[in-house]
């Protein structure tokens, strides 16, 4: 079946760059996402990469697929106190319409 | 534009109770998803609708859990009775289309403590 993965704690100093990690098993995946919550709140979708793209970049964030490996990774340049959160990877297929989500990434940026 | 709509926000009761949480997505949207969130976890999906019908509801335990959207734009999911492991945030989603760009936006979602 489909699992992603993720790790569950990144701590970062404000004004330095994230990086948060996934990793994906279900090699059919179309679409990547990457979703924000922050907490007592829904999700928000940050940004998302089709499977036959390597890199994307949105202002401050840049998504990076390595397909071989099925790994996927989002990268916040210049990281502030208002990006701490739980991050949640999540993929998609045209066949199958619900996504699959990652447990989360809780970032946690220190002034 | 407004977005997904929930309520309750926050809802404790004890197990073997009844409970039922409403839906209301953005305007327009012909999709309708109801994820389960523990804590700790991803969400993971219960029932998804395309207007008023049933998509994929395989998740879904339909024993307790039941979810209707009968006129294809609100949703009710409703839980009877209730076990202690369901105590999780419920949240709704919608999409425009089943095209193949999903784009789901959340609701805010209900917080349910089952006692």
């Amino acid at each position: 079946g489909e699992d992603v993965e993720q790790s569950l704690f990144l701590s970062v100093r404000e004004g330095d760059s994230s990086v948060i990690n996934c990793t994906y098993t279900d090699s059919s995946s179309t679409y990547l996402y990457w979703y924000k919550q922050e907490p007592g709140a829904g999700l928000q979708l940050l940004t998302y990469i089709f499977s036959n793209m390597d890199m994307k970049q949105d202002q401050r964030l840049t998504v990076l697929l390595n397909k071989k490996d099925k790994h996927l990774s989002l990268r916040i340049a210049d990281t502030q106190t208002g990006d701490s959160a739980i991050y949640f990877c999540a993929e998609g297929h045209t066949g199958r319409r619900a996504l699959t989500f990652g447990s989360g990434t809780r970032l946690q940026v220190q002034p | 534009e407004a977005g997904v709509a929930q309520s309750p926000r926050y809802k404790i009761i004890e197990k073997r109770q009844s409970v039922a949480f409403w839906c209301n997505p953005i305007s327009g949207h012909a999709t309708l998803y109801w994820y389960q969130q523990i804590l700790g976890q991803g969400p993971k999906l219960l029932i998804q609708f395309q207007n008023n019908g049933v998509v994929d509801d395989s998740q879904l335990p339909k024993d307790r859990f039941s979810a209707e959207r009968l006129k294809g734009v609100d949703s009710t999911l409703k839980i009877q009775p209730a076990k202690l492991e369901d105590s999780a945030v419920y949240l709704c989603a919608s999409s425009l289309d089943q095209g193949a760009l999903q784009t789901q936006y959340f609701g805010p979602g209900t917080r349910l403590l089952v006692l």
